[in-house]
């Protein structure tokens, strides 16, 4: 899979937009875009995911670069609930029952009041 | 959706003792389920897939014989700890693989992860 890069820790204040952007400059034309995020102590939440078109649900929206070397995830209107650390993870869809999702360090989001 | 359930959610167990770890898919068939351990401030690293009737595969660096995973039926996978250790003490977290065909138009809907269990070893 491809490796992905994500800053280390971004704030965002409640009710504003929060941008959480991913690098994933060697992924592969098969390979999907995924977002999961965990608050302290749980376990990792899906958020959304896509290959190349932006994607949008009740949780946020997906905006990947028309070369899908990088892509964007949006939360609309943050508040102090989507304070957790979110992962974007590239991997190939389906690759048989195995297939595993590899995290990265991910980004922690604090969304301040 | 997919529920998947953990438990315990917390343990603490002496040192030199084994602990048992369930994972349960609620309302539906896994027919492969993944284990992750998480130490404080790190990511989730994943320690073995496991499919239903078949042995686990372990990841490199990872004791199998100290990590046991069965994976008896479609809906359960245990994970246990033998003769734990204080360095055994970590977040360790499931996540199942839906082979249901509903979920075949939305990949990502196909990894539900559990609640984790808090283990600590004294």
């Amino acid at each position: 899979d491809a490796k992905t890069t994500q800053p280390p820790s971004m704030d965002c204040a409640e009710g504003r937009a929060a941008n959480l952007p991913c690098n994933h400059s060697t992924i592969s034309g098969n390979e999907y875009v995924y977002w999961y995020r965990q608050i302290h102590s749980q376990g990792p939440q899906y958020i959304i995911h896509g290959l190349k078109n932006n994607e949008t649900n009740e949780m946020a929206s997906l905006i990947i670069t028309e070369d899908r070397k990088s892509s964007t995830l949006i939360l609309p209107h943050a508040t102090l609930r989507d304070t957790a650390v979110y992962y974007c993870i590239v991997r190939v869809s389906g690759g048989g029952s195995n297939y595993k999702l590899t995290f990265g360090k991910g980004t922690l989001l604090t969304v301040n009041p | 959706g997919a529920v998947v359930s953990q438990h315990p959610s917390r343990v603490i167990c002496k040192s030199g003792t084994s602990v048992k770890i369930e994972c349960r898919s609620l309302d539906f068939q896994a027919t492969t389920m993944f284990w992750y351990r998480q130490f404080p401030k790190q990511s989730l690293m994943l320690m073995a897939t496991s499919n239903e009737g078949s042995k686990a595969t372990y990841e490199q660096g990872v004791e199998k014989d100290k990590f046991l995973i069965n994976h008896a039926s479609l809906t359960l996978s245990t994970l246990t700890v033998t003769s734990a250790h204080p360095e055994d003490s970590s977040f360790y977290i499931c996540s199942a693989r839906d082979g249901s065909p509903r979920l075949s138009g939305a990949v990502g809907y196909g990894y539900t992860f559990g609640s984790g269990t808090r283990l600590t070893v004294v």
